[in-house]
């Protein structure tokens, strides 16, 4: 089964500054997507960002990017410029392209954005 | 257009009550999950639905929890002499047939069992 571990359990940052958030996750497949999602108070879960495992060219979206490094199975999400709105939960998730009926969260990282 | 939809937002009972959350879906899309999120935890993947397809149960945690979707729309979930341990945030996410990938999420119901 695919696990997902995020080892951060919270992080600060500086508005304007740049701070990363990490994720492992371990699996036997070589395809398979991986996602960001933000969470903020009102619970909705917003997707920030997707990059699929076959392809080498770490996504971006505006100022959030990943660096994904697939022998490593690591997948962190980079984010520029912290505004105070990035201030949420934030999910590493994994879906398996075999078996794609569900994704596979971690345990989450909470960010707070100092002004 | 609208989002998913979910309600109550919060509800509170008694240990051994049930309980009905519901769910309603962007229109258009067949697929629509559940998932579990206990407090301070990532979400646990419950229930999956596509289309008139067998639903994927295999999250389930126990068979005092089941769930029925109507068609292609809205999306029950029922909780049977509930537990306190399963008080959590109950949200439902739904996406285009074949976007697994891509799953948009309702607020969730958080349930507070006492």
């Amino acid at each position: 089964a695919q696990t997902v571990t995020q080892s951060q359990p919270e992080m600060s940052v500086q508005e304007a500054e740049t701070v990363t958030l990490s994720c492992t996750y371990d699996t036997s497949e070589s395809d398979y997507y991986l996602f960001w999602y933000k969470q903020p108070p009102s619970r909705q879960m917003i997707l920030v960002i997707r990059q699929e495992a076959y392809k080498q060219q770490n996504a971006t979206e505006n100022r959030f990017s990943v660096n994904f490094q697939k022998a490593a199975k690591s997948f962190s999400l980079k984010i520029s410029d912290s505004q105070l709105g990035d201030a949420a939960m934030y999910f590493c998730a994994y879906r398996s392209m075999e078996y794609g009926n569900k994704l596979v969260f971690g345990a989450g990282t909470i960010l707070r954005v100092k002004s | 257009g609208a989002g998913v939809s979910q309600s109550p937002s919060n509800k509170v009972t008694e240990k051994g009550k049930d309980v009905e959350l519901r769910c309603d879906p962007i229109s258009g899309h067949t697929a629509l999950y559940w998932y579990r999120q206990r407090l301070g935890q990532g979400l646990e993947f419950l229930i999956y639905f596509q289309g008139n397809s067998a639903p994927d149960k295999s999250g389930l945690p126990s068979d005092r929890f089941s769930a029925e979707r109507t068609g292609e729309s809205v999306s029950t979930l029922t909780i049977q002499r509930t537990q306190q341990e399963d008080s959590a945030v109950y949200l439902c996410a739904s996406s285009l047939r074949g976007r697994t990938d891509t799953q948009y999420f309702g607020p969730g119901t958080r349930l507070t069992v006492l």
